[in-house]
């Protein structure tokens, strides 16, 4: 089984539309994070988290919350989706222990029509 | 400045050593890294190097560092049609959030 599980893999949804995409892990990290990813932009930071009580905004966090449900669960929400957000999601987690190393889920493709 | 640069492509022939490069502008940065993503995959981690290293060696992978220039590179050895993938590199600046991907290189081998 996947240390860094989300769900769902892929989503299509209509502008407006409000959509959650949830990530869970196994691997006792205190840190989670979401991304996003577009052709030719890279990973980008939308939120990261570094344990339940700690929320913080990302580069592009507008249009966007997120929930920490506990420590292994890590929620995206788009309050009303456009089509600008089309794009593939990643979460991460992260210990603060030497090497710092990310490790990723296996996305989930969102595409807004 | 932030802002990490990978070309885009690179096509190799099987068996042949494979060197992706990328070039960084944070000096401050603490961790260096190369992911890997295959189709309809997340990020792979391959391999890291800390700042003050100049070489790490992981069997096939060789990971360089000239921090005077800025610049990390990749080689593979022998590279096989299953290192067909795009590959990433981040820093780390330590302790903090924020790591800073490049936009990736799309590696292509052919048979």
């Amino acid at each position: 089984d996947a240390d860094v599980t989300q769900t769902p893999r892929n989503r299509i949804t209509k502008t407006g539309k409000r959509i959650m995409l949830e990530c869970s892990q196994t691997k006792g990290h205190d840190r989670m994070y979401w991304y996003r990813q577009d052709p030719g932009l890279g990973l980008r930071l939308i939120y990261y988290s570094f344990d339940v009580k700690d929320i913080n905004k990302g580069e592009i966090s507008d249009g966007y919350s997120v929930s920490r449900q506990a420590q292994a669960k890590f929620s995206l929400s788009l309050e009303s989706a456009i089509p600008n957000q089309t794009a593939l999601y990643f979460c991460a987690t992260s210990a603060s222990r030497a090497g710092n190393i990310q490790y990723f889920g296996a996305g989930t493709r969102l595409s807004v029509l | 400045g932030e802002d990490v640069e990978q070309s885009l492509f690179l096509s190799v022939r099987e068996g042949d050593s494979s060197v992706i490069n990328c070039t960084y502008t944070d000096s401050s940065s603490t961790y260096l890294y190369w992911y890997k993503q295959e189709p309809g995959a997340g990020l792979q981690l391959l391999t890291y190097i800390f700042s003050n290293m100049d070489m790490k060696q992981d069997q096939r992978l060789t990971v360089l560092l000239n921090k005077k220039d800025k610049h990390l590179s990749l080689r593979i050895a022998d590279t096989q049609t299953g290192d067909s993938a795009i590959y990433f590199c981040a820093e780390n600046f330590s302790g903090t959030y924020k790591y800073i991907f490049g936009t990736g290189t799309r590696l292509k081998v052919l048979a």
